[in-house]
């Protein structure tokens, strides 16, 4: 089946750094990959929309400069949060497009993400 | 109002029992219903899909899908334990659109 990798599954840094999460679609090409951010007792709420080859679409409220997408590849999408605050700290989830159905997004098992 | 609610629970029930979750939305445009299982600290694995309204079952569970009424449902029969996890419902207006999640309800099947 398909399957969407992350890494790493977990990170902790502190504050003003900044910190890279990768997105991979394993076997097969994703021109369109989500990434969504789901704090404690809460729902996954959609950050970005990142399509292979252009720039990415953010959702009202996320800030561009801070979180920084990179779909460098059918298989590879990238978020870095830039000068990570404690306020960031959550659960960041990646999904992947298998053919473009609602029924084909599969996602990645998350990165938890602690800001000291 | 959000546009898919969901009640977060928790529900706990004993093991053997008919399990009931549901969703309620408000946008009209939604076609597509998901419902997904999450383990803690674990991404979404795909449950169930439904295409407008009506039923589609697999094994022990059952989507219902009522677009009159904008209220979806998903039944677990037979629970188990190991069905302990919060499920969430999902949709979407169209098929490469993000999809829209409820906050989770939070089930526990007590053995």
């Amino acid at each position: 089946g398909a399957v969407v990798s992350q890494h790493p599954s977990w990170v902790i840094c502190k504050s003003g750094t900044s910190v890279k999460i990768e997105c991979r679609s394993l076997d097969f090409q994703a021109t369109t990959m989500f990434w969504y951010r789901q704090f404690p007792k809460q729902s996954l709420m959609l950050m970005a929309t990142s399509n292979e080859g252009s720039k990415a679409t953010y959702e009202q409220g996320v800030e561009k400069d801070k979180f920084l997408i990179n779909h460098a590849s059918l298989t590879l999408s990238t978020l870095t949060v830039t000068s990570a605050h404690p306020e960031d700290s959550s659960f960041y989830i990646c999904s992947a497009n298998l053919a473009g159905g609602a029924d084909t997004q599969y996602f990645g098992p998350g990165t938890r993400l602690t800001v000291l | 109002q959000k546009e898919v609610e969901q009640d977060p629970g928790p529900l706990s029930v004993p093991e053997g029992a008919i399990v009931s979750l549901n969703c309620t939305y408000s946008n009209s445009a939604f076609q597509y219903f998901m419902w997904y299982r999450q383990y803690s600290r674990k991404g979404p694995e795909l449950l169930m899909y439904t295409y407008s309204s009506g039923n589609k079952e697999d094994g022990r569970f059952t989507a219902q899908v009522d677009k009159s009424s904008k209220y979806i449902s998903l039944f677990i029969r037979d629970s188990q334990p190991s069905d302990s996890a919060t499920y969430l419902c999902a949709m979407s207006p169209s098929g490469n659109t993000p999809l829209v999640f409820g906050k989770g309800t939070r089930l526990s099947v007590i053995a």
